[in-house]
């Protein structure tokens, strides 16, 4: 295990709401990152947060929004949820910012909107 | 752009028997890094090896090997001795400098008995 935690495991929520995803970081990494994984695709990277800043951001819109505590931890918070959001989400942590250093993952959360 | 393409939507292997997974990649950065993940039908995904643009030997890890041609910008992985446990779906993705993780839509491998 890589010590990467996420919680909840499971969410159902409807369309319209809100839902705040939270991760626990690697001991020692700084960095997290944040990636939404459809049915039978790859994840594709939503943002990064590093020093609690964000430092990147991938092709999604203003609705998905992130925070990272001074412990490193994070937050995904997604408004006005559409079907489309659907997924697993996974959350990476990394000890630098480099973007070539190794990303190691949490089990996810698997996100249902009805 | 950065772009991975794993072209083998479903593989199956021998018990025992050695299985390679394509893996090729675009990018106009000098200095990338290819990783390759496994990803178990929990849905974890767990870092299996790394290999550095500039890296001169293949990166190996256990039973795991980057097949990593530079030139034909490919990072093939190469499981031996395949066992049942191995049976998940597997990424190969790449980053760089310049941009965030990108991965290919994966590949299931299925292990026989």
């Amino acid at each position: 295990e890589t010590g990467v935690t996420q919680s909840p495991t499971h969410l159902i929520k409807t369309r319209g709401q809100q839902v705040t995803l939270r991760c626990s970081s690697q001991s020692g990494h700084n960095t997290v990152s944040w990636y939404q994984q459809a049915l039978g695709q790859g994840p594709q990277f939503i943002f990064q947060y590093y020093r609690e800043e964000e430092n990147g951001r991938g092709n999604f819109p203003p609705r998905f929004s992130g925070l990272q505590f001074p412990n490193y931890s994070s937050e995904l918070n997604v408004n006005a949820l559409e079907l489309d959001d659907s997924a697993l989400y996974l959350c990476a942590s990394s000890p630098r910012t480099g973007r070539t250093d190794t990303q190691y993952f949490g089990p996810g959360t698997r996100l249902t909107v009805l | 752009a950065q772009k991975i393409t794993q072209t083998q939507p479903g593989m199956f292997v021998q018990e025992k028997e050695a299985v390679t997974l394509d893996c090729t990649y675009d990018t106009s950065d000098p200095s990338y890094g290819l990783f390759w993940y496994k990803q178990p039908s929990s849905g974890e995904m767990i870092f299996l090896i790394y290999q550095g643009s500039y890296d001169q030997q293949n990166a190996t890890e256990g039973r795991y090997s980057l097949n990593f041609q530079k030139a034909r910008k490919s990072a093939n992985l190469v499981i031996s001795a395949s066992q049942l446990g191995d049976s998940a779906m597997y990424f190969c993705a790449m980053s760089s400098r310049n941009t965030p993780l990108v991965f290919g839509k994966g590949t299931r491998l299925s292990v026989i008995a």
